[in-house]
């Protein structure tokens, strides 16, 4: 079992549309958790970290339950630009952050 | 640009060589670390430094792989006697440590490898 699992997807949605990505960790030590968003053969960008609060960030919304280990991503009035691979991400402070990824969710946004 | 740079942005090699590849972090991070890429997977994690200390390894980092950050700033990445399983994205990030808790990783553009 993948210590971060991602369902692969692709979703396909219009412009406009809500959607949602979760993930679940099985690993209860993890301590940080992030979104992090990938274009084709491009690099991993940092799209939001994730707080036991939830947090914000314009049309993106990220919240953690730790009691089910698992984060989501809720991305409000799609963009063709949001089209990407979005990958979950859990880290342990163990004297330095290890991350640990999950193989991603692929959106496409479509006009 | 202030941000992570890698070089070279892609390389071609066969069977057998060895190739070396170099991460420039951003200036003020003192934590870099190596991840590899596969198709269809996310990055997997393979060394850390913290100033010019290797601090941690991964199992995937095998006997032909090396990696040093000499003076603490830029690093190499290193492997010998390359095998075509070895093709992959290799990636390079960096962080601050404080006592913030800015953990927060940024990503080179990556050096993309083939191994012929």
């Amino acid at each position: 079992r993948k210590e971060v699992e991602q369902d692969p997807g692709p979703f396909n949605v219009p412009e406009g549309a809500t959607v949602a990505f979760n993930c679940t960790y099985s690993n209860s030590a993890s301590q940080s958790f992030f979104w992090y968003r990938q274009d084709c053969r491009k690099e991993p960008k940092l799209l939001m970290s994730v707080y036991s609060s939830g947090n914000e960030d314009g049309r993106f919304t990220a919240q953690l339950n730790r009691a089910s280990q698992y984060i989501s991503l809720l991305i409000r009035d799609s963009k063709l630009s949001d089209s990407a691979t979005y990958l979950c991400v859990g880290g342990m402070n163990t004297g330095f952050q290890k991350l640990v990824f999950g193989t991603g969710t692929r959106l496409l946004v479509s006009p | 640009d202030t941000g992570v740079s890698q070089d070279p942005r892609h390389k071609i090699t066969k069977r057998g060589q060895n190739v070396t590849f170099r991460c420039d972090p951003i200036s003020e991070h003192n934590r870099l670390y190596w991840y590899r890429q596969t198709l269809g997977q996310g990055p997997e994690f393979l060394t850390y430094f913290q100033n010019e200390a290797q601090l941690e390894k991964s199992r995937l980092l095998s006997d032909r792989f090396s990696a040093e950050r000499p003076k603490g700033s830029f690093s190499t990445l290193e492997i010998q006697r390359t095998e075509q399983g070895d093709s992959a994205m290799y990636l390079c990030a960096s962080s601050l440590a404080g006592t913030s808790g800015s953990y927060e990783q940024y990503f080179g553009p990556g050096t993309r490898l083939t191994v012929t």
